[in-house]
């Protein structure tokens, strides 16, 4: 099975901008990994911000944004806000079968 | 507004067979192509794909819960079930059906596996 890494932890100043990364065991990530990207705080069900790559909904907040760069997916957040602080999973498919990443803990301070 | 709501017992024994049932409402499961899937998040850990299915019963299973893991749709209850057999305590876990583009999640029902 793939294996799909992510940064274990990231820190961010609030007003800040950072870069989470999801990498894929199998090479690069692309267009047809479809990635996911999903914030989860604690206690509360994760919540999907991101689909395709780089497609928000109505609630992603307009300072996230997904691309693929660098033969990876990535969410970057620009202008951090103390409520960003949460842990953060990239999702992979591959043809159909879905992996998580480890997902990356960001903490605002 | 699609709501999702898992059922089923929250404790099973060792080498027993664990089954949840997710129940879709608020629309009809058939009537989207988006996949529906079980995910699963140990205590304290992070999230893992469990498996999906589509309204046609195309599934697709975690390579390393392949051999115990059954996922089924029954469009006629609007509900798709998940079927884990052999559990053991490592299975422990909040486990949540849902269907990720759109943002519909079940509230994730905690399986404990214990004697």
């Amino acid at each position: 099975q793939a294996v799909v890494t992510q940064e274990p932890s990231l820190t961010v100043s609030p007003g800040g901008t950072v870069t989470l990364t999801c990498g894929s065991s199998t090479g690069a990530v692309t267009s047809g990994h479809y990635p996911y990207w999903f914030q989860q705080k604690p206690g509360q069900v994760p919540r999907t911000l991101i689909y395709e790559s780089s497609s928000k909904y109505s609630w992603t907040p307009a300072r996230f944004s997904g691309s693929l760069l660098g033969g990876k997916a990535a969410l970057t957040l620009s202008g951090a806000q103390p409520e960003d602080e949460a842990d953060y999973y990239c999702l992979l498919s591959y043809s159909g079968a879905r992996v998580f990443g480890g997902g990356t803990k960001l903490t605002v301070l | 507004q699609l709501q999702l709501q898992e059922s089923g017992p929250g404790l099973v024994k060792p080498s027993e067979t664990l089954s949840l049932t997710c129940t879709v409402s608020g629309g009809s499961i058939s009537s989207s192509g988006y996949f529906w899937g079980w995910i699963r998040q140990p205590p304290g850990k992070g999230l893992e794909w469990i498996g999906s299915i589509f309204y046609t019963g195309t599934t697709y299973y975690n390579p390393s819960l392949k051999t115990r893991l059954t996922i089924s749709v029954d469009t006629s209850k609007n509900q798709f079930s998940l079927r884990l057999t052999s559990v053991t305590a490592a299975d422990t876990a909040v486990y949540h059906c849902a269907r990720p583009h759109g943002n519909y999640w079940g509230q994730g029902t905690l399986v404990t596996v214990s004697s």
